[in-house]
């Protein structure tokens, strides 16, 4: 079982603030997906990254893959409660994906 | 364009009780996957199948069988169902791997075992 570790677990912030969020793993994935899931429904994807080093921007998003791609980041400038949700990362090994244990992020207007 | 369908959206089964959980998709994926999640938690692999007739373990496949006679049909059975089967269950399907794995989820199914 791979095993991938997402910190925080929880954050509560303003509106407009800056923050981070983490998935580390001990080992390697062929890619990295960051979902965004709203309660009650299925997780929608934000990124795919897949070489080691990569960096994505969306909007107000950046997503990075580490170099040996175990771990991988997400940043959000000011934050607007829109951005309120559960931030999930995936590793893909294989045909298999490994879900982290989730960041819930809740930003106060 | 429905994307993925799961049916039913609530349930809930006494111990020992079995059920079929549906779940179709209609933008012709080869890959299919069931997933659980836990309040609280991130997604668990049930099982996955990379294309009609081939299906696969993943992380926590006992107590749950699957098939997959068609690309758009992928169900998910529960069979002699216990209180540690309660979750929600989600299905998913992609086009394919690495930048082609965009997973679509549906909405999934809320199962209550008492």
């Amino acid at each position: 079982t791979q095993l991938l570790e997402q910190s925080p677990q929880f954050l509560s912030i303003q509106e407009g603030e800056n923050l981070t969020v983490y998935c580390n793993s001990s080992s390697v994935f062929s890619s990295l997906q960051w979902y965004r899931q709203e309660p009650g429904e299925g997780p929608v994807l934000l990124v795919t990254v897949v070489t080691g080093g990569e960096v994505k921007k969306l909007k107000r998003l950046t997503f990075q893959f580490g170099d040996a791609r175990k771990d991988s980041s997400l940043h959000i400038t000011a934050a607007q409660p829109g951005d309120t949700g559960l931030y999930l990362c995936a590793g893909e090994d294989g045909n298999q994906f490994y879900f982290g244990t989730g960041t819930s992020l809740t930003v106060i207007p | 364009n429905a994307g993925v369908t799961q049916t039913p959206k609530f349930r809930i089964l006494k111990i020992g009780q079995s059920m079929t959980l549906q779940c179709t998709q209609d933008m012709n994926h080869n890959y299919m996957y069931w997933y659980r999640q836990d309040p609280g938690m991130g997604l668990k692999l049930i099982y996955y199948s990379v294309g009609a007739g081939i299906t696969d373990k993943g992380e926590v496949p006992n107590g749950y069988n699957v098939s997959r006679s068609t690309t758009e049909d992928f169900p998910l059975r529960l069979e002699l169902a216990a209180p540690s089967q309660t979750s929600v269950y989600f299905c998913a399907s992609s086009y394919g791997t690495g930048r082609s794995n965009e997973q679509f989820f549906g909405p999934g199914t809320r199962l209550t075992v008492l």
